[in-house]
């Protein structure tokens, strides 16, 4: 089984300003990982994913985020924010077989302020 | 059409009532998922679909909830005696085959009961 946890809530930033939105999963087995973002009532769309290869991942949109298999992290980092980008941010995982489902952490709420 | 596409968009029912979700998934994916996500929270796993087996249904909470794609592309979620507690919204979402393949969201049925 896998279950993901995100750090923060919330995060409100200045326009501008460098962000990290905090994930961390626990597995028995390998996972791909995932970020999905959640534009408000919109559908969730995927933003980035780690499935084999180099652990730093990027969207086309300016994120990043980097797979660091020893500490269990994922976590995403854009250097300079825009307004566009405020929205719900999700951070899933799944295992390798069966269905691959996702297993989604509670969400990051990102702000930001002009 | 391009996406998922998921009817009604927006349904209050009353407690008691039996309602029923549409999802039609992008067309020639072979995978179909059910998601659960109520307010301020993650996307819980419901059900998962192969064509038309139901091949994982740990999720769904009780057995008022019943899912089924018979023709292995439209699916309905059906919710019996609906009660306070089941005020979500339900998300489905599609995949074609193939590990690491990138799961399709729709923009959810907003389910609200009074």
């Amino acid at each position: 089984a896998q279950s993901v946890t995100q750090l923060d809530s919330q995060v409100p930033v200045f326009e501008e300003a460098p962000v990290e939105l905090r994930c961390n999963y626990s597995s028995s087995v390998s996972v791909y990982l995932f970020w999905y973002v959640q534009y408000p009532n919109q559908g969730l769309q995927l933003l980035l994913k780690y499935l084999s290869g180099s652990t730093l991942v990027e969207s086309i949109n300016g994120f990043e985020a980097e797979f660091n298999k020893s500490q269990t992290s994922f976590h995403l980092r854009k250097p300079s924010v825009h307004i566009s980008d405020t929205a719900e941010y999700f951070c899933a995982v799944s295992g390798y077989q069966g269905a691959q489902k996702l297993v989604f952490g509670q969400g990051t709420r990102l702000t930001i302020n002009p | 059409g391009a996406g998922v596409s998921q009817s009604p968009r927006y349904k209050v029912a009353k407690r008691g009532q039996d309602v029923a979700l549409r999802c039609d998934p992008i067309s020639g994916h072979v995978s179909l998922f059910w998601y659960q996500q109520a307010l301020g929270q993650g996307p819980e796993f419901l059900t998962y679909f192969q064509n038309e087996a139901q091949l994982d249904k740990s999720g769904l909470p009780s057995d008022r909830f019943f899912a089924e794609r018979p023709e292995g592309s439209v699916s309905t979620l059906k919710i019996q005696r609906t009660q306070q507690e089941d005020s979500a919204v339900y998300l489905c979402a599609s995949r074609m085959t193939g590990a690491g393949n990138t799961i399709y969201f729709g923009e959810g049925s907003w389910l609200t009961v009074v």
